[in-house]
């Protein structure tokens, strides 16, 4: 196991288009987060799971956004009818139980849309 | 959720010890400190973690005062591939989401 892997690393849609991008974290993680992060600024927490419960959710996260983790493995997160102002990357992150060594980061997906 | 406030940026030269203090001053009991490096383009990378007084690993050392109201994280001797954003961290992860600030941004000169 190498770390957390994200797939697509890069996508671009148009305006109103839905996306759907993958998290595979460290197998014997059982939190999984995801972050977004715009040009300049730090990564913005946006959810968390533990297992495949979906724990805490970000008040600034629209509804137009959906995560899942099914059976506690991988993750998807969903944005519908995408607008200009999502193009960002999107981090995820996975945590062990011990939470010693803090989380590791995949390399994101960097979304455009135009 | 505890606040932190850090340098927006620093300058250094290679060979020189860099420290960036971190302030948080409404630190709670169980929160831990950890601080994050990122390259461009890449996702954060665990520094290191501490909770109080002083931890140190390969790469970095941490000091945090008694009152845990602060802490400074010190590189030693940093290279030009050094040069990247430290995001100092606090909170309790067994509790919720850890959240980043602007970070410093750290440049190395040669």
């Amino acid at each position: 196991d190498t770390g957390v892997s994200q797939d697509p690393r890069h996508k671009i849609t148009k305006r109103g288009q839905n996306v759907t991008f993958r998290c595979d974290p460290i197998s014997e993680h059982n939190r999984l987060y995801w972050y977004r992060q715009t040009l300049g600024q730090g990564p913005e927490f946006l959810t968390y799971f533990q297992n495949e419960a979906q724990l805490e959710k970000s008040r600034l996260l629209s509804d137009r956004f959906s995560a899942e983790r099914p059976k506690g493995s991988f993750s998807t997160l969903e944005i519908q009818r995408t607008e200009q102002g999502d193009s960002a990357m999107y981090l995820c992150a996975s945590l062990s139980s011990e939470e010693r060594y803090g989380y590791t980061f995949g390399s994101g997906t960097r979304l455009t849309v135009v | 959720l505890a606040k932190t406030t850090q340098p927006i940026s620093m300058d250094s030269y290679e060979g020189q010890e860099v420290n960036i203090t971190c302030s948080h001053n409404n630190i709670a009991t169980n929160d831990y400190i950890t601080w994050y490096q990122q390259f461009p383009s890449q996702g954060p990378r665990f520094i290191i973690q501490g909770y109080k007084t002083k931890v140190t690993n390969e790469v970095a050392s941490l000091f945090i005062p008694a009152d845990r109201k602060s802490s400074t994280l010190s590189l030693p001797r940093v290279s030009l591939s050094d040069t990247a954003v430290y995001y100092c961290l606090v909170g309790d992860t067994g509790r919720r989401a850890l959240t980043f600030g602007s970070g410093t941004r750290l440049q190395v000169q040669p």
